[in-house]
């Protein structure tokens, strides 16, 4: 069966510090990944997406950068943190003709 | 463009008593509906799915949902509601890039 795991799980980070949140997607191949942001008052929103290896697809200006160096691997990163960056992450992945997106356990960022 | 509007943020129901949470969309062709539920500090989980085949759809938790297209409605109900349904249920649709769009969630909460 497929899993996705993504880490850390919580993570406190002062301002201007980098950021790196990793996802693994088990058990399937050539997915579709997507990290969406939960911030408090804005619901789901997607930040970035990739149909394969090296392929980003960025959905909001914003402060992060997403890579996919593996088939089944999605990093979200920052080289510099900004307060507006705390919220709770999610990476998701769809089966490649599938239609339902499945999600990861979620990652708190706090930026201090 | 498809887009799903959720109505009432915050649901509270007593123990054994009905819930029914409204989801509307607006699409330009058949969509793919889905419910999610996110318990605190956790990830979204499937819920169930309409893909255009049975309009009644059941899903985990004794949950279903009924699409109707005369009314662009897709609303999530449980006959009788228990303590662990506490959480917040968000309302989706999927584009047909295989992005999904968000409502802005409903809290459930349930009275003893």
């Amino acid at each position: 069966s497929q899993t996705i795991h993504q880490w850390p799980a919580t993570l406190v980070q002062p301002v201007g510090s980098p950021l790196s949140l990793e996802c693994t997607v088990e058990g399937t191949s050539n997915p579709n990944l997507y990290w969406y942001r939960q911030a408090a008052g804005r619901g789901l929103q997607l930040l970035f997406y990739s149909v394969g290896i090296g392929q980003i697809s960025s959905e909001v200006p914003q402060n992060l950068s997403a890579s996919r160096p593996q088939d089944r691997q999605f990093i979200l990163s920052s080289k510099k943190l900004l307060l507006s960056d705390s919220g709770f992450y999610l990476c998701a992945w769809l089966q490649g003709g599938g239609n339902t997106i499945y999600f990861g356990e979620g990652s708190w960022l706090t930026v201090v | 463009a498809q887009s799903v509007t959720q109505l009432g943020s915050h649901v509270s129901v007593s123990e054994g008593a009905l819930v029914l949470l409204r989801c509307n969309y607006s699409s330009s062709v058949p969509p793919y509906l889905f419910w999610y539920v996110q318990y605190p500090n956790q990830g979204l989980q499937l819920l169930l799915k309409y893909t255009s085949a049975a309009t009644l759809v059941k899903g985990i938790n004794g949950f279903e949902a009924e699409f109707k297209k005369s009314e662009t409605s897709f609303h999530l109900t449980k006959p009788s509601a228990h303590m662990s349904d506490a959480a917040e249920y968000f309302c989706a649709v999927q584009k047909n890039d295989y992005k999904l769009s968000f409502g802005a969630g409903t809290t459930v909460t349930v009275r003893a």
